[in-house]
Parts: C-alpha cells; structure tokens; sequence
C-alpha cells in the first residue's frame, strides 16, 4: 500500500484479556519494527523482522508480548493476559532495511486496558 | 547503552528560528534522524545525516552534527504556526540492527 497501516487505530479492552494489533507495511519494505509509546515518551523499541524471522525482539518486555509475520508482509503483535500498565499507543514502522533505513510509520494503535 | 536525551519544551514566535538539541551517549552511532508527530499523528521524517558529516541542509532545515560532544540539533528557519509538534531525535547504531533509539521528545510551540 502506500502507507502503513495499523489496524484497530483504538482498542479499549479489559484487564487479563488478549489483543491482537494488526500493521500491514508499505509494500516491497522487507524491515517491519513495532514501538511502544507511551505518554509524553519517545518511542520503545519492542521487535523488529527482517522478512518473516524476528531479527531483534529485544524489546519485548515479557513472555506475555508475541509478534509474527509468518509471510514476510503482514504483521500482528500479540499480547496476553493484558494489564493496565500495557495501555500506551503501539507503533509500527517499515523500512528497506538497507543503507540510511529510514522507518515510515503508520499512525499507531491507541491500547487502553481497563 | 543508549540513552538519547532531549530538552523538553521550546516555545518560539512565529518567523524566529527554532534551534532543538538533543544529546546521545553511544559513540557508535551510524545514522542520526529528526522525526516530527504532530496530535494524534504518527512520526513523520523529517531529516537524517550521516554521522561522518557535520551538516545537512534541506530547505529551512539545518541538521548539525558534533561528533566529539555527541550533541545534534536541528534548526527550523522562519518557524511557522504549523511546525507546532513534538520533534524526536533517533540513532541506529553500528552492530545495533536497523533498529532506532528515540530520544524524549521536545515539544516546539510557535506563538503569534
């Protein structure tokens, strides 16, 4: 597409229930990252794929957090048993995955967990 | 480790330059990039500069790079109402991946 897309743009969701969040990157973009961001902070990184393998998911703060993009395209961070302390804007990028790598970002998936 | 350090807050009148810095820990920077968000908006590039130069021009922004003290700003000539945003500084980093480390953010407010 032409750009990022981030699917829902907000999700409101209870305590201990599971989300799913949904980023389908600019196509051709073989580097497709996903940030945390929350209020009055800069972005965190969280996991980034180069093709359909997890290069660096450094970020993830714990198990209950999982991202897959099983064909290289698509991608959907996953997050279990969600609690308050999730709720902040998630963010996903793609990129060329080359030279300057630049990111273009979609416009965020807004989290508030009750 | 990474830490990228921003000042918070800059309010400017409108037509003055903005001048925004941002200060980085690791020497090992490859990349440095500015990315504006403007509410409720994702982060938009803006510019980015080698970190072999010293400065990057492109229309009314001036990126410059001091290597030796880390420091970075960029410099919005004849700031306009609709530069009001939060401006992020980031670094990718040599053996880091392609992933970027943003600073705090420095939110610019531009008055009449």
């Amino acid at each position: 597409g032409a750009g990022v897309s981030q699917t829902p743009s907000n999700k409101v969701t209870e305590k201990g229930k599971y989300v799913e969040l949904r980023c389908d990157p600019i196509s051709g973009h073989t580097a497709l990252y996903w940030y945390r961001q929350s209020l009055g902070q800069g972005p965190e990184f969280l996991i980034y794929f180069q093709g359909t393998g997890a290069a660096d998911d450094s970020g993830l703060p714990n198990d209950r957090f999982f991202a897959v993009r099983p064909e290289g395209s698509v991608s959907t961070l996953k997050i279990q048993r969600t609690e308050r302390g999730d709720s902040a804007v998630y963010l996903c990028a793609s990129s060329l995955g080359s030279g300057a790598n630049v990111l273009t970002f979609g416009a965020g998936s807004r989290l508030t967990v009750l | 480790g990474e830490d990228v350090e921003q000042s918070l807050f800059l309010s400017v009148r409108e037509g003055d330059s903005s001048v925004i810095n941002c200060t980085y820990t690791d020497s090992s920077s490859t990349y440095l990039y500015w990315y504006k968000q403007e509410p409720g908006a994702g982060l938009q590039l803006l510019t980015y500069i080698f970190s072999n130069m010293d400065m990057k021009q492109d229309q009314r922004l001036t990126v410059l790079l001091n290597k030796k003290d880390k420091h970075l700003s960029l410099r919005i000539a004849d700031t306009q109402t609709g530069d009001s945003a939060i401006y992020f500084c980031a670094e990718s980093l040599t053996g880091g991946g392609n992933k970027l480390t943003f600073g705090t953010g420095t939110q610019l407010k531009v008055e009449l």
